[in-house]
Parts: structure tokens; C-alpha cells; sequence
């Protein structure tokens, strides 16, 4: 079965560091996404992303953050200069266009299983 | 004004048993989509069940039951015969709008442990 897989599964990094968090969606999908959910915590919409442009984002999604498309199947998250707070686990997510053969026509979001992020 | 509220942030159920978990939902848009996400202790999202706005009857997903009450803006799940791997987080979502690419809102989720 396709699934959305995401690197690295944890990540530890020194406050003021750049991380790049890595999404490979499945193939056929069109619409990407990512979340955070900070320890215990609900999950918060970070970004949406569609025909290479981010089609929303949050107000948590401010300007240390971007994302990108870098080839046919990657999607990536950069945080630009860490944060304690920004300790958290980011779900990349994605979705299939309606009318898509054999797929579902919910809206479901696909996600992955995680970048752990720690913050020291 | 809060999107989707899960007013329990904790339950214990007996194995078995069956569990309904409340979600309450805001929107004023006509076309939306309901869905269950379930998160165990490994941390993953997984995908339990969806009811469409305009669904008339109440999905259902082996184990899994969606208590949809339109009016009261309810979409409730209910596990029947619970197990002991019914023990997760379970997370109430709701998309506003049509199907194709609108986001997720999630509620804050309620914890349930099933006692052996």
C-alpha cells in the first residue's frame, strides 16, 4: 500500500540551527501538507501546497519556515534558525485530487509517520 | 471560537466494552467532511473513519460507528467491543469546504486506555 514517508524519524539540533525536514508524498497525490504537534498536544496545521505554491499557511508558520518541491517527489520543510519551542513532531501529509481512479474522494490526508524535532 | 472541540481529554473503558467518544464541530459552510484519526504510543496518524456533510447515514467501519447529528454539530465516534489496541489518542478533524486539497483541523484530542 503507497504511504508518505518522512526523514530523518528524530532530529537533535542546537537552537539557532537550520534543519531541513524531508516528506516524500505518495506519487499520485497533488495536495501536500504540513503539521506539528508539540508533546501532548493537538495537531496544528502548519502548510498547505499545491502546483508548487503554497496554497495556506498558519500564523505559526511565520518567516523561519519554508517549504519546498525540489524535484517530482520530495517535499521538504526548513526551519531556518531553531527554536526551543520549536521542539515538536512535523507530520507531513498529502492528499488526492477528486476523482482520482480507485482513490478516495473524502479528502482524507495520508500522513507519515513523523520527524521527531528536538530543540537543545 | 474553537473549530472542532473534544470536551474529553480522557477515558478508561472496559474491555469489550464499547467507548463513544464527543466531538462537536463550528462551520458555516454547507459542504465539510468529519473524520477520526486514532494515534498510538508510536506516534502515527491513522485513518478511522469519514462522514460527509451531506452523507445521510452515519459511517461505518468494521469496529468503528460516526454518531453524525448534523443539527447539534456532533460527529461522535463510537468503538464497539473495545481492545486492549484501542488504547490511543484519538483525534476528531473536520474539512471545511470541498474535498479537493482543503486542509485538516484537528481537535485536541481524547485519551483512551482500555483496562484488560
Amino acid at each position: 500500500e503507497p504511504e508518505v514517508t518522512q526523514t530523518p524519524s528524530h532530529q537533535v539540533t542546537q537552537m539557532g540551527q537550520e534543519v531541513i525536514l524531508r516528506c516524500v508524498p505518495i506519487s499520485n497525490h497533488l495536495y501536500f501538507y504540513w503539521y506539528r504537534q508539540i508533546l501532548g498536544q493537538k495537531v496544528e496545521f502548519l502548510v498547505s501546497f499545491y502546483n508548487n505554491e503554497i496554497s495556506e499557511k498558519s500564523e505559526i508558520f511565520d518567516d523561519q519556515f519554508s517549504v519546498e518541491r525540489p524535484d517530482g517527489s520530495n517535499f521538504t520543510l526548513k526551519i531556518r534558525s531553531t527554536k526551543l519551542e520549536d521542539s515538536a513532531m512535523y507530520f507531513c501529509a498529502s492528499s488526492a485530487p477528486l476523482g482520482l481512479a480507485g482513490g478516495p474522494v473524502t479528502g482524507e490526508l495520508f500522513f507519515g509517520e513523523g520527524s521527531r524535532l528536538t530543540v537543545l | 471560537a474553537q473549530k472542532i472541540t473534544q470536551t474529553q481529554p480522557g477515558m478508561f473503558v472496559q474491555e469489550k466494552e464499547a467507548v463513544t467518544l464527543d466531538c462537536t464541530y463550528d462551520t458555516s459552510d454547507q459542504s465539510y467532511g468529519l473524520f477520526w484519526y486514532k494515534q498510538p504510543s508510536s506516534g502515527e496518524m491513522i485513518f478511522l473513519i469519514y462522514q460527509g456533510s451531506y452523507d445521510e447515514q452515519n459511517a461505518t467501519e468494521g469496529r468503528y460507528s460516526l454518531n453524525f447529528q448534523k443539527a447539534r454539530k456532533s460527529a461522535n465516534l463510537v468503538i464497539s467491543a473495545s481492545q486492549l489496541g484501542d488504547s490511543a489518542m484519538y483525534f476528531c478533524a473536520m474539512r471545511e469546504g470541498p474535498a479537493a486539497g482543503n486542509k485538516l483541523t484537528f481537535g485536541g484530542g481524547t485519551r483512551v486506555l482500555v483496562k484488560p
